[in-house]
């Protein structure tokens, strides 16, 4: 198993650019979650997903956007990137949510100039 | 709503023991984890406590009390390589969020 695998592992924008941060796991886990961290912060929740097709957000999800078409993938898409949104992405998915551990992608690092 | 705290810094001595705490504040109780991070690192999972009580798990340990919102992370014979971020997090919204302190940066001196 791969786990949690995020694209791209670097990334700088332009104000004003797009992007999407790719996230997929073969876990076969119904929960995925995206977030943010900033430098010496924890992370904050972007948006979350609970199955295919089902999408909610979190406590910081202006500025972003996601589907979840299939059960493995969970992208994030960035419109209009603007310099508030240099950060870590990471994205994790659980089996359950609440008392599963959630496992974590090793993270994009994006910055936005 | 929720609201998770933890001390921002500590430092400890190498073979030494450190104890991490975590207060938390959530509508509605569905167990709490930790996590550890390593810088440039994405988390790991640590430790999951949904009973009261000290769970045990080789040099680290857990300690819950729901009547009382509070967490611990216990770290014995402490190593060089326990230098990290420690992340105290409980599911919210029904259980269907993981909503994560700011963590603990912890560094090991000798």
């Amino acid at each position: 198993n791969a786990g949690v695998t995020q694209t791209p592992k670097f990334r700088i924008l332009k104000i004003g650019q797009s992007m999407t941060l790719q996230c997929t796991q073969d876990m076969n886990h119904n929960y995925m979650y995206w977030y943010r961290q900033d430098p010496g912060m924890g992370l904050k929740l972007i948006y979350y997903s609970v199955g295919a097709g089902i999408t909610d957000k979190g406590e910081v999800p202006n500025g972003y956007n996601v589907s979840r078409s299939t059960t493995e993938d969970f992208p994030l898409r960035l419109e209009l990137a603007a310099p508030s949104q240099t950060s870590v992405y990471f994205c994790a998915s659980s089996l359950k949510g609440q008392n599963t551990e959630a496992f974590f992608g090793q993270g994009t690092r994006l910055t936005v100039v | 709503g929720q609201n998770i705290d933890q001390p921002t810094e500590m430092t400890a001595t190498e073979g030494a023991i450190v104890q991490i705490n975590c207060t938390y504040q959530t509508s509605g109780f569905n167990g709490l984890f930790w996590y550890q991070q390593h810088a440039g690192e994405a988390p790991t999972f640590l430790s999951y406590n949904v009973l009261d009580g000290l769970e045990e798990k080789g040099r680290f340990s857990s300690f819950l009390s729901r009547s009382k919102g509070y967490s611990y992370l216990l770290l014995k014979e402490l190593q060089m390589k326990d230098s990290a971020s420690y992340l105290c997090a409980a599911p919210t919204g029904g259980g269907n969020k993981l909503t994560f302190g700011t963590g603990t940066q912890l560094k090991v001196e000798l």
